[in-house]
């Protein structure tokens, strides 16, 4: 399945904080989440085959890296009280990432004080 | 007006009561996700349709694409079917971008 670490974190603002995914085996296409407190998830971007496949509205300070071994990392500069939330990644198969069945990680609870 | 919306925001039934939860979208789509997130954040995809229905065990998904509408029905609900259910799309021409309603929040009481 998909896994991400850590599991919980605290930061303060201003802080920068690389959280990571890890894939389902064999997919190609990896896609990043941020759903605050009682909200739905909001799209942060996607990555397929190591690029950038497209982007929703979150500012460049959320960057993100995706690597052969099925694995990727969402970093987040100048960390803001805002920023606190869960992040999800899920993985899925083929070039239209999101048209496919997305498989999501247990996701990071991410604190900001 | 968000692109996507659910309703009811909660619903609490009882067991073994059919359940019904509606999305309501306002874009072109050409695709749409019913997902189950359990206490802890954890989310299950339940089903991808773009036309019909669907059915996987006792959940059964619908979709109306003139209308804009989709429903997802649980039959015979069980305690272990209290979860939040989120409903999201994939904007026609967008090969990437999902945009989620806001979740259904179930509880089934014994």
């Amino acid at each position: 399945g998909v896994t991400q670490s850590p599991t919980h974190l605290i930061k303060t603002r201003g802080q920068q904080v690389t959280l990571r995914c890890s894939s389902q085996s064999g997919h190609n296409t990896v896609s990043w989440y941020q759903q605050a407190l009682g909200q739905g998830p909001q799209f942060i971007f996607q990555y397929y085959r190591k690029e950038e496949n497209g982007r929703g509205n979150f500012p460049p300070r959320f960057s993100g890296l995706q690597f052969p071994n099925d694995s990727s990392e969402l970093n987040v500069n100048a960390l803001e009280l805002d920023d606190s939330a869960l992040y999800l990644c899920a993985s899925s198969l083929g070039g239209q990432g999101l048209t496919d069945t997305q498989y999501f990680g247990p996701g990071t609870r991410l604190t900001v004080l | 007006k968000n692109e996507v919306e659910q309703s009811p925001q909660n619903l609490t039934a009882q067991e073994g009561e059919f359940i019904t939860i509606n999305c309501s979208y306002s874009v072109g789509i050409s695709a749409l996700h019913w997902l189950q997130q359990h206490p802890g954040g954890g989310i299950v995809s339940l089903f991808m349709l773009s036309s019909g229905k669907k059915k996987h065990g006792r959940l059964i998904a619908t979709i109306n694409i003139q209308e804009k509408h989709s429903s997802l029905h649980i039959t015979a609900s069980h305690p272990r079917d209290s979860a939040v259910y989120i409903c999201a799309v994939r904007p026609g021409g967008s090969n990437y971008k999902l945009t989620f309603g806001k979740g259904t929040l179930l509880t089934v009481n014994p």
